[in-house]
């Protein structure tokens, strides 16, 4: 069964950055069929992709956070990383991690971490 | 741009519930559905517009006519209510986009 948890500050300081790792198991980030993803949630509001990384690095990001957010792989710890610079108040959210499948059938998120709360805030 | 309706919808156990959205594009492959509970992460429900994800029980159900996507709950169950969201993977810029989703809550 595979598991991802996030790990990191629950609070940040406003224009510091922001920083949270996702541990994989019960599965390999190196796998060639699948993509590793952030997303996040405000709370009480809707959710937010913020971008993915391939086993090979590669890395999409959502536009309207392109500047700020960096996403790294590390296969040999099995887990993924966010950065997102210049935090503000309004990234405050739960942080999801989510592997992403890759098929021809489609495209899609299919396990989930838990979540982790960060709140930026002096 | 992803719209979905209703925004909220009241049912009872028993009925037929159908959420609708509206993608900006027809290709069905990068459609998804989602359930959240509160304080839980999303659970996949339905990928490629109609493909249910393995556990899923067989009372949901996914279509698509052109750009118009449907998450139907055939019977709805105790453990049925929560938020639904809509998702669907845009061509340019290549982004995945969810829907503003749909409560359902108890009437």
């Amino acid at each position: 069964q595979v598991q991802l948890q996030e790990s990191g500050p629950g609070l940040v300081k406003p224009s510091q950055t922001l920083s949270l790792t996702c541990a994989v198991s019960g599965g390999s980030v190196s796998s060639g069929t699948y993509f590793w993803n952030w997303i996040r949630q405000p709370a009480g509001k809707g959710l937010e992709w913020l971008g993915r990384i391939y086993p090979s690095g590669n890395t999409n990001y959502n536009p309207s956070l392109r500047s700020r957010v960096t996403m790294s792989v590390d296969s040999s710890k099995n887990q993924f990383s966010l950065k997102l610079t210049s935090a503000t108040a309004a990234d405050t959210a739960v942080y999801f991690c989510a592997r992403g499948q890759l098929l021809v059938q489609g495209e899609f998120f299919d396990y989930w971490g838990q979540g982790s709360l960060v709140t930026v805030s002096s | 741009q992803l719209t979905q309706s209703p925004s909220f919808l009241s049912a009872s156990v028993g009925d037929r519930v159908t959420i609708t959205c509206r993608a900006s594009q027809e290709l069905s492959s990068y459609f998804a559905w989602y359930q959240q509970k509160p304080g839980k992460a999303p659970k996949l429900l339905i990928y490629a517009a109609s493909t249910l994800q393995s556990g899923v029980p067989s009372r949901f159900s996914g279509s698509a006519s052109g750009t118009e996507f449907t998450l139907t709950i055939s019977s709805l169950q105790p453990e049925d209510f929560a938020t639904y969201y809509c998702q669907e993977l845009n061509s340019y810029p290549r982004t995945f986009i969810f829907g503003p989703g749909t409560k359902v809550d108890v009437k």
